[in-house]
């Protein structure tokens, strides 16, 4: 079945750019049936959708992280990857890769299990 | 401030049978369906419900999902100690065009 799996430091300085990488196995980012998402969750807060990538490489992203972040897909490595610039202590949160079904219905069916990012110098 | 509205805390004893509502607008709930993840201590989130109803191959028939109008709701029945988690409703929000979920329900079996 479908894995995700999460990637990257878990530990950056203020105002540097935070970068994660989510590994797709036992499926293909280039279905044309499903959105690949990121999603975080402060500690002991609720989840907060950041943004989604078609295979094609179109993007929508969260409208209050929209001039921070940029998502990209590789789809030879069936890779697809966050780049979240200017952080701050605010952006520490456990973050997620989700695999978000979209055909006639939307639901995020497939999660990783995330990785842990903290924010200080 | 989450888009859509949960309670932040439920509860109930083994056996009982709990709801968890979820409240929103004309933009996500009322023009889409709704889904519900589970998220137990220390662990991602996982699909509970999707479309409104629909249970993924696994998820027990102790737990079910309606919809009306602008709000939804969960139901555990049979609560087992194991159904101590973490529920968040989410729907497509079409103003946003992504998601939107709710702040979450802790729910507690005493």
């Amino acid at each position: 079945q479908v894995q995700l799996q999460e990637s990257g430091p878990g530990l950056v300085k203020p105002s540097e750019t935070l970068s994660l990488t989510c590994t797709v196995s036992g499926g293909s980012v280039s279905s044309g049936s499903y959105y690949w998402s990121w999603i975080r969750q402060p500690p002991g807060k609720g989840l907060e959708w950041i943004g989604y990538i078609y295979y094609s490489g179109s993007t929508n992203y969260n409208p209050s992280l929209k001039s921070r972040v940029s998502i990209s897909v590789d789809t030879s490595k069936n890779q697809f990857s966050l780049k979240l610039s200017s952080v701050t202590a605010a952006d520490t949160a456990v973050y997620y890769c989700a695999r978000l079904a979209a055909t006639r219905y939307y639901y995020m069916d497939v999660w990783g299990k995330g990785t842990t990012v903290t924010v200080s110098s | 401030q989450s888009v859509l509205t949960q309670p932040p805390s439920a509860s109930g004893t083994p056996g009982q049978r709990v709801t968890i509502s979820c409240s929103g607008s004309s933009s996500n709930i009322g023009s889409n369906t709704v889904n519900w993840y589970q998220q137990l201590p220390g662990t991602a989130p996982k699909l509970l419900i999707y479309v409104n109803n629909q249970r993924p191959s696994g998820v027990p028939d102790r737990f079910s999902g309606s919809k009306s109008g602008t709000s939804a709701s969960l139901a555990i029945s049979g609560l087992q100690s194991e159904d101590e988690a973490d529920y968040y409703c989410a729907a497509w929000d079409d103003s946003l065009n992504g998601p939107v979920f709710g702040g979450g329900t802790k729910l507690t079996v005493l």
